[in-house]
């Protein structure tokens, strides 16, 4: 079946530092690959999304690149924020009867200090 | 557009009570699910639904069950809560740009 695996947490860095958060997945057929974010006490809000090999995905700053060969989708910013304090989802989607399913890491916490 | 809407935001239960938790959405989507977040274990399917009518099973559907009447609404129901349902359940939505899921704030479950 379907799986991700994503780096434990949590992942403390300071402003200004560059994050990167590991995401690898298994999989049959050529899933979609999607980061979700969810900040404290709210529901996940897709970050970026990637449909096929080689793709790059990106948004506020974040790019994610889906790697086929590595079946891999490593979330990486340049530069954190303490606003970027929060739970990063890694997941992939899976296509079945007429809907899509989407299969998640257990999620990783990222705190962003001063 | 309101988006997913869940209620309630809270709830405690003793074991044995039954509850429904609601799930609307105001996109005209066709595919809604439920899901469980458990620390540690990430977001786990419970029950879908590709249309109004139609539900199927998840990962972990047991102990909950579902309808679909209308294509806006998705109602979650635990007959006889156990403690083991202790946890936070969310609502989402598919688009169909890119099956991108619409998640409602979630329900924080207890059961004592």
């Amino acid at each position: 079946g379907n799986s991700v695996t994503q780096m434990e947490g949590p992942v403390t860095l300071s402003e200004e530092a560059f994050l990167t958060i590991n995401c690898t997945y298994t999989a049959t057929g050529y899933p979609s690959l999607f980061w979700y974010v969810q900040y404290p006490g709210e529901g996940l809000q897709l970050l970026l999304k990637a449909t096929k090999a080689d793709d790059k995905g990106s948004n506020k700053g974040f790019e994610a690149t889906y790697r086929k060969e590595t079946t891999s989708f490593h979330l990486e910013k340049g530069s954190v924020q303490v606003s970027d304090s929060a739970v990063y989802f890694c997941a992939l989607s899976s296509v079945t009867g007429g809907g899509n399913k989407l299969t998640f890491g257990t999620g990783t916490q990222l705190k962003v200090e001063l | 557009n309101a988006g997913v809407t869940q209620t309630p935001k809270f709830q405690v239960l003793k074991t044995g009570q039954s509850m429904t938790l609601q799930c609307a959405q105001d996109m005209n989507h066709e595919y809604m699910s439920w899901y469980r977040q458990d620390p540690g274990m990430g977001l786990r399917l419970i029950h879908y639904s590709v249309g109004a009518g139609i539900t199927d099973q998840g990962e972990v559907p047991n102990g909950y069950n579902v309808s679909r009447s209308t294509t806006e609404d998705f109602p979650l129901r635990l007959l006889s809560a156990a403690p083991s349902q202790t946890s936070v359940y969310f609502c989402a939505s598919t688009g169909t740009l890119d099956n991108e899921q619409f998640f409602g704030p979630g329900t924080r479950l207890t059961v004592l």
